[in-house]
């Protein structure tokens, strides 16, 4: 089976703030996937990456960066957490072409306050 | 940019159908489909590719129409599984493996 990890479940974090949100998937995918998502809009592309050190941006990446230092590890940087970050987080992984199903995390449900 | 799902929620006894539609604004290479039950992760339904070949879910089917940049997936004899949101995904580019996703539709079954 398919894994992948995100390092928390619950997140709850000040304004200001630097925030790592990880990722690990154990199926040596090329592709991984950052997204945010809230109620009525979705998921929203934030980062994705599809080769160590190699990224691009989404459809929302103002206020974050990424870091793949490792093909299986991806992670997702707010460098000054603000409140309107306050959302789901989940990440993807899969393998690369387009035609492949993407595997989501469970998501880590971070707070701003 | 956002591809629109249509309608926005959908409520069934179980044995219903069901069609959740999803068209874009730019023209589309692939249509993924992913439900999410709630308090989960959206899990792989189907691929619909341009020029017709279709990859996922036995029970479940779907229809891409590229020139109207459309795809529709069929929920017939809905069980109570079927309970979630659904969402499209877009891939419009040949040089990319990024999805656009749309808004979800909720679908809630009941006995």
């Amino acid at each position: 089976d398919v894994k992948v990890t995100q390092s928390s479940r619950y997140l709850v974090k000040r304004t200001g703030e630097k925030v790592f949100l990880e990722c690990v998937q154990d199926m040596d995918h090329e592709n991984m996937f950052w997204y945010r998502q809230d109620p009525g809009l979705g998921l929203r592309l934030i980062y994705f990456s599809y080769d160590v050190k190699m990224k691009e941006k989404g459809d929302i990446p103002e206020g974050y960066s990424v870091s793949r230092e490792k093909k299986e590890r991806f992670s997702l940087i707010l460098e000054s957490a603000s409140t309107n970050q306050t959302s789901m987080y989940l990440c993807a992984s899969s393998f690369a072409h387009k035609t492949n199903e993407q595997f989501f995390g469970p998501g880590t449900r971070l707070t701003v306050l | 940019q956002q591809p629109v799902q249509s309608p926005q929620a959908v409520i069934l006894r179980e044995g219903e159908d069901a069609v959740i539609n999803c068209s874009s604004s730019k023209a589309l290479y692939s249509v993924h489909w992913y439900r999410q039950k709630h308090g989960e992760a959206p899990v792989f339904l189907m691929i619909l590719l341009k020029g017709g070949e279709q990859k996922g879910h036995e029970k479940i089917s779907a229809s891409f129409n590229e020139k109207k940049q459309q795809s529709s997936l069929y929920l017939t004899a809905s069980q109570l599984s079927y309970s979630g949101t659904y969402f499209c995904g877009t891939g419009s580019s040949y040089n990319t493996d990024k999805l656009i996703f749309g808004t979800g539709t909720r679908l809630q079954v009941f006995p």
